[in-house]
């Protein structure tokens, strides 16, 4: 009944790694969407995506990029990670509505990759 | 501007009391979307609700109950004899209907309270 599959749980990597975060949903929905909680601050768009290749910024893209090559899969990259991007990365996707309902989705979380830059 | 507050930062009840889960939101646009998350230990965020701006009627599910008030942009959340699986961080988020500068749709969260039910 897994519908939102976070590859890894818990990474500790150093820093100036390059990190990937994979996200893979099985629901066939348009949208997917990477989050980061921090205590305190809640949670932060960092990047979505409304299509394959498609990919826009969310409130904090700065020091990440993504990868949508596949309508199921949504990547999160860090490309030099710093210790200030230790955190929770959430993983979301929803099904896409248009118009005036398009603010009606409701999105399906992955459990969260929890990341430690040393 | 698009805004959801929830004042509480942290609520410890012991079980069987009731606690309400305060949201206040923000928002520009005559409709919208209200969702309210639960976030257990596991750290998965499930669904819980949703209300559209044009619909204030309270709904109850169980021990859960929602007040919507338009007039005080609020949207609470109660537990009724709240039990130890309770115990979790709940976000309250808005959605805009409206295209706002490509954010269609995105939702926009507030900090969470954590909500701990002790025995």
């Amino acid at each position: 009944d897994v519908k939102v599959t976070q590859s890894s749980r818990y990474l500790v990597k150093r820093t100036g790694e390059k990190v990937f975060l994979e996200c893979v949903q099985d629901m066939d929905h348009e949208n997917m969407f990477w989050y980061r909680q921090d205590p305190g601050l809640g949670l932060r768009l960092i990047y979505f995506s409304y299509d394959v290749k498609m990919k826009e910024k969310g409130d904090i893209p700065e020091g990440y990029s993504v990868s949508r090559e596949k309508k199921e899969r949504f990547s999160l990259i860090l490309e030099s990670a710093s210790t200030n991007q230790t955190s929770m990365y959430l993983c979301a996707s929803s099904k896409n509505r248009q118009g005036a309902n398009s603010g009606a989705n409701v999105l399906t979380f992955g459990a969260g990759s929890r990341l430690t830059v040393l | 501007a698009q805004k959801v507050t929830q004042a509480q930062t942290e609520i410890s009840v012991v079980e069987k009391e009731d606690v309400t889960l305060d949201c206040v939101y923000e928002t520009r646009d005559t409709t919208y979307y209200l969702f309210w998350y639960k976030q257990p230990p596991s750290g998965e965020l499930v669904f819980l609700i949703r209300r559209n701006s044009f619909d204030e009627q309270n709904e109850i599910s169980g021990r859960y109950s929602w007040n919507f008030q338009k007039s005080t942009s609020s949207f609470n959340f109660t537990i009724t004899a709240s039990q130890v699986v309770d115990s979790a961080v709940y976000f309250c988020a808005l959605s805009e209907a409206r295209n706002y500068g490509g954010s269609q749709g995105n939702l926009i969260f507030g900090k969470g309270t954590k909500l701990s039910v002790k025995p």
